[in-house]
């Protein structure tokens, strides 16, 4: 089975504060990706990744970087933290883009 | 832009009812369908997916869903459900992008 996992399952951090996401998937997938999910707003792709060093920009990037040193490993960055990044963050990696997803557990986090 | 809707964003039924979640989709070309769910606490996991071939496609858990490309759409359909369906359901379509789009989900209580 595909394993995807999420460094914490919950994070507060302060305004302005720099936060690190980590997920790290064990299938040798191409792609992973970032999202974040809000009530009545379904899931928003944040970045995705499509090869080691690689990026793209997903439908709502702003305020927000992603780093992908090693293939198993993508990482979420909020430079500065705001109240209104305060959602869960789902990671998601795939063999192929037109494949389906693999999610991880997901991090709530909270800005205050 | 393509996009995903789907219609019911609440939907409470009693145990034993039959279930039908509606999902359009806008993109005229091929598609790639995926329906996923997430139970209470748990990650999100597929549900079912249509790639090409016999429109109507089975997944887990007794649920089943209909292609229809001159209607843009892929129902989700389950005869019975049960209290352990209660989930929040999500469908998505590739569309010859290198993402997934997500529709807004739709939230399902079923009581016993």
């Amino acid at each position: 089975d595909v394993k995807v996992t999420q460094s914490s399952r919950y994070l507060v951090k302060r305004t302005g504060e720099k936060v690190f996401l980590e997920c790290v998937q064990d299938m040798d997938h191409e792609n992973m990706f970032w999202y974040r999910q809000d009530p009545g707003l379904g899931l928003r792709l944040i970045y995705f990744s499509y090869d080691v060093k690689m990026k793209e920009k997903g439908d709502i990037p702003e305020g927000y970087s992603v780093s992908r040193e090693k293939k198993e490993r993508f990482s979420l960055i909020l430079e500065s933290a705001s109240t209104n990044q305060t959602s869960m963050y789902l990671c998601a990696s795939s063999f192929d883009f037109s494949y389906e997803q693999y999610f991880g557990p997901g991090t709530r986090l909270t800005v205050t | 832009a393509q996009s995903v809707s789907q219609h019911n964003h609440h939907v409470i039924l009693s145990e034993a009812a039959s279930l039908e979640l509606g999902c359009n989709y806008s993109y005229g070309g091929t598609v790639n369908l995926f329906w996923y769910v997430q139970y209470p606490g748990q990650h999100l996991q597929l549900l079912l997916k249509y790639f090409s071939g016999d429109p109507l496609v089975k997944g887990i858990k007794g649920f089943e869903a209909e292609f229809i490309k001159s209607k843009f759409s892929f129902n989700l359909r389950k005869p019975s459900v049960q209290w352990s369906d209660t989930a929040e359901y999500f469908c998505a379509v590739n569309g010859g992008y290198n993402k997934l789009i997500f529709g807004a989900g739709t939230r399902l209580a079923v009581h016993p």
